[in-house]
């Protein structure tokens, strides 16, 4: 059983860019959920896809957009970068949402770096 | 809206002694989990232990432990016997429906040898 991954590591991107960030969730889970973690801070929950579509969306303007694809991977694209984009992005997926919470495995992030 | 508060922003324990981290929430939901995660400086979000709202008997996992007041919306970590490699970030987090978490700011927790 493989766990989450994602790609790339580090990036490094200039203001007014565009950047997209990759997740493969766990063997077996269908649902991805994308966190922005700023310096110091918790993370911060910015959508979840489930069955290739969104389900759910925290406080983060339309340039933050994802993308689901049938073998369950994940994409967060974000357009127009700013300064304050700068943040560790966590993907964590889990199975199916529902009434009751299902646990969240988290892959190890993704740098972003907006100069 | 689920709120997550951590007040202290850092903590120091000794190794070998016992060390309770705080954490307060609200939430309207009556179905929901509870997490403590650890961040070590590699960044992977580890997840330490968790509680189910509806659980009386508080969550124990070997060294850590925790104290849930579902009344009170309190749900403090207790890290028996620290060691090294517990120093790290400490994040409180909340799970409800959707399986959105819900995150506090988080507290730096240092061993000291």
């Amino acid at each position: 059983e493989t766990g989450v991954t994602q790609s790339p590591t580090h990036l490094i991107k200039t203001r007014g860019q565009q950047v997209t960030l990759r997740c493969s969730s766990q063997s077996g889970h269908n649902t991805v959920s994308w966190y922005q973690q700023a310096l110091g801070q918790g993370p911060q929950f910015i959508f979840q896809y489930y069955r290739e579509e969104e389900n759910g969306r925290g406080n983060f303007p339309p340039r933050f957009s994802g993308l689901q694809f049938p073998n369950y991977s994940s994409e967060l694209n974000v357009n127009a970068l700013e300064l304050d984009d700068s943040a560790l992005y966590l993907c964590a997926s889990s199975l199916a949402p529902g009434q009751r919470y299902n646990e969240q495995f988290f892959g190890p992030g993704t740098r972003l770096t907006v100069l | 809206a689920q709120t997550v508060t951590q007040s202290q922003p850092e903590m120091s324990v000794q190794e070998a002694e016992t060390v309770t981290l705080s954490c307060t929430y609200d939430t309207s939901e009556s179905n929901y989990y509870l997490f403590w995660y650890k961040q070590p400086p590699s960044r992977q979000m580890i997840l330490v232990i968790r509680q189910e709202a509806y659980k009386q008997q508080n969550a124990t996992e070997n060294r850590f432990s925790v104290n849930f007041q579902k009344a009170a919306k309190s749900f403090s970590l207790k890290i028996s016997d620290s060691q090294l490699g517990d120093t790290a970030m400490y994040f409180c987090a909340f799970g409800g429906a959707n399986s959105k978490l819900t995150f506090g700011k988080g507290i730096t927790l240092s061993v000291r040898p």
